[in-house]
């Protein structure tokens, strides 16, 4: 198995640009997470999926925050606009479902907005 | 307002001995706790748990111990070797939500 794929692994782009990451978890996995990764805050969930359902968005900092999983192989997480504050490490982790502890994280995307 | 927290950002360690990573978290209501492990331009991965239930969990050089009633687990390496290097972040999860809480992440550097 390839693992959970993520693209771009970097992004470098200015503020106002809109910013799109992208997900493919691990196939059969029912559940996917959104963290972003600085050096304040550590590890911080985003949002959370369950069979492509958004259970858990509190942790969307702003509106500016978007996630879709439009299918159980593919989710994107939209920043628009970005701004500098934004720079950050973005992984996107899956497990199999509800009620597993273990998750497979991606390599993740180095987002920097200048 | 951090729920886990990993108060030592750094940890360097003689090959061959002990490292003990320390954890303190807030939330009585958390169920299961995780230690992740992370090299440099990959993603953490998965290292042990623990159930709220347990007090300790052994898997081969690694234990993670649990102290309920000071809200505190650590993770014992023996003995630490030099590809232990790397960042290790703990994390809980509450169940009821499914959430996963991570710390800040101590960084361990295994010295040969």
């Amino acid at each position: 198995d390839a693992g959970v794929i993520q693209s771009p692994r970097h992004e470098v782009t200015e503020m106002g640009q809109e910013v799109t990451l992208r997900c493919k978890p691990i196939s059969g996995h029912n559940s996917l997470f959104w963290y972003r990764q600085t050096m304040m805050r550590g590890l911080e969930l985003l949002i959370y999926f369950n069979n492509n359902v958004p259970i858990d968005d509190s942790g969307m900092p702003e509106d500016r925050f978007s996630a879709k999983m439009p299918n159980a192989s593919f989710s994107t997480l939209k920043i628009q606009p970005s701004e500098p504050r934004d720079s950050a490490v973005y992984f996107c982790a899956s497990s199999l479902g509800t009620g597993e502890v273990e998750q497979f994280f991606g390599p993740g995307t180095r987002l920097t907005v200048l | 307002d951090q729920q886990v927290k990993q108060n030592s950002p750094s940890l360097s360690v003689q090959e061959g001995r002990i490292s003990i990573l320390n954890c303190d978290y807030t939330n009585s209501m958390f169920d299961y706790f995780l230690w992740y492990k992370k090299y440099p331009a990959e993603g953490p991965t998965f290292l042990i748990s623990i159930s709220s239930i347990k007090d300790k969990n052994e898997d081969g050089r690694f234990t993670v111990f649990l102290n309920k009633s000071a809200k505190h687990l650590s993770l014992h390496i023996v003995p630490s070797q030099p590809g232990d290097s790397a960042v290790y972040f703990c994390a809980a999860r509450a169940y009821n939500f499914n959430k996963f809480y991570f710390g800040s992440g101590t960084k361990l550097n295994v010295k040969p």
